[in-house]
């Protein structure tokens, strides 16, 4: 059974910092891998998609990685700015079903 | 539309009374997803849709929980009798396809208080 794992759970950065969010999956075969934002109160905005082929992915100030075979993704995200404060959650599409598992989320505060 | 749409927002419903929930995926969109986020950032899966056909509702509470994707309607998420803990946000999602190549687009969620 498939479990996302994310760290930290909260982290309040200055602005201007770079910056990693952690997530780690257990069972490797997984079809892609997505980062997501959620504002409170809001919906899911997809940030990354990663196929299972791929190592990473870039858009604008995001980057992603996928490593597999360690079950391990990174968010990494440059010269944060207050507005991108807000939960980002990782979920992998694991199974035949093609359902998302998610991970818990990591809230992310940046300090102006 | 490019965007996956939810109605309504808010609903609050009375324990015991039905509640029913809407979705029009993205237009060529083959697969439908709900999911319920409860407790902040905790999401489960409850079933999925490939086109009108049911494709995996192993997260269905099927005793109170019904869906359905018809032709030519919003998909439906509907529940019967609601309970306290039936409080949450429901989302649906849609993909092209449902495997690799491709992402999910959320809809804004539906938020359901049962009071």
């Amino acid at each position: 059974k498939q479990e996302v794992t994310q760290i930290p759970a909260a982290l309040s950065v200055p602005e201007g910092e770079n910056l990693v969010l952690n997530c780690s999956f257990t069972d490797s075969a997984i079809y892609n891998l997505q980062w997501f934002r959620q504002d409170p109160g809001k919906g899911l905005t997809s940030l990354l998609l990663i196929q299972s082929s791929q190592r990473e992915q870039t858009s604008g100030r995001l980057n992603a990685s996928l490593d597999k075979s360690s079950g391990r993704s990174t968010l990494y995200i440059a010269a944060s700015q207050p507005g991108d404060s807000a939960t980002y959650l990782c979920a992998a599409g694991g199974d035949s079903s093609y359902k998302l598992i998610f991970g818990s989320g990591t809230r992310l505060l940046v300090r102006p | 539309g490019e965007e996956v749409a939810q109605t309504p927002k808010h609903l609050v419903r009375g324990e015991g009374q039905k509640a029913k929930l809407y979705c029009a995926p993205i237009k060529g969109h083959s697969y439908v997803f709900w999911y319920q986020q409860v407790l902040k950032n905790e999401f489960k899966f409850l079933i999925s849709f490939q086109n009108e056909n049911v494709f995996d509702e192993t997260g269905m509470p099927k005793e109170r929980f019904s869906a359905k994707c018809l032709p030519n309607s919003p998909c439906s998420l509907e529940i019967q009798a609601t309970k306290l803990e039936d409080s949450a946000v429901y989302f649906c999602a849609s993909s092209q396809t449902g495997g690799s190549g491709y992402g999910y687009t959320f809809g804004s969620g539906t938020r359901l208080t049962v009071v």
